[in-house]
């Protein structure tokens, strides 16, 4: 099957601009997630949807990242505006309704930003 | 405490030595923990993973070992090859809040070089 899609795979902006990252889930999983990973760190969960409703998003900084999720598939990650300290890899990751005990969540390549 | 930490931050091993990698927890509502492995440019993909009803779990060259009173668990890679050379995430999942949706929480990594 298809892994996680995420685009661009690279973006540099200036302070102050916007950026937007897309990611489309794998086939079938409900449940998707946004992670930051600012280097040398572990990933750290920014917002997770389970279809397109909003389930946690209590490590989102709302004041200049927003996140949405139409149709319950393909989501986007915006960034207004932008300040250094969010440069970092942000992934994307999504899970199938839990069946079994299972808990796997499959991560895209992720997008790496620099912010200058 | 929503909080794992992972110890060493970094780790030099000889083609067929032992690697060895351990975690400490503090939130006793976790209930499952899984090791992922990332390449370079790539996202995390799980390893293996193990619930805290069992002491040890063994796939292959890979085992966790879990201490439950201890709230610690450990990966041991046996017979380390030059391809196992990557970053390690232990993580530890828990049922978020009111919404009984998973929540999984990273720990800060191990960079694992296994030497030729």
């Amino acid at each position: 099957e298809a892994g996680v899609a995420q685009s661009p795979r690279y973006k540099i902006i200036e302070k102050r601009q916007s950026v937007a990252f897309w990611c489309n889930p794998i086939s079938g999983h409900a449940t998707l997630y946004w992670y930051q990973q600012i280097l040398g760190q572990g990933p750290k969960l920014l917002i997770q949807f389970q279809n397109n409703g909003v389930v946690d998003d209590s490590q989102l900084p709302k004041d200049r990242f927003s996140a949405e999720r139409l149709k319950g598939v393909d989501s986007t990650l915006k960034i207004q505006p932008a300040k250094l300290e969010d440069s970092a890899v942000y992934l994307c990751a999504s899970s199938p309704p839990r069946a079994g005990g299972k808990n796997e969540q499959y991560f895209g390549p992720g997008t790496r930003l620099t912010v200058t | 405490q929503q909080q794992v930490k992972q110890s060493p931050q970094s780790l030099i091993v000889q083609k067929g030595g032992i690697s060895i990698i351990n975690c400490a927890y503090e939130n006793t509502a976790f209930d499952y923990f899984p090791w992922y492995q990332q390449f370079p440019g790539k996202g995390p993909a799980l390893l293996i993973a193990i619930r805290p009803d069992v002491s040890e779990k063994k796939e292959g060259r890979f085992t966790i070992s879990f201490n439950k009173s201890a709230k610690q668990f450990s990966l041991h890679i046996m017979d380390s090859q030059p391809g196992d050379s990557a970053t390690y995430f232990c993580a530890a999942m828990s049922r978020g809040g009111g919404t009984g949706f998973q929540k999984l929480v990273f720990g800060t990594g191990t960079r694992l070089l296994v030497s030729p």
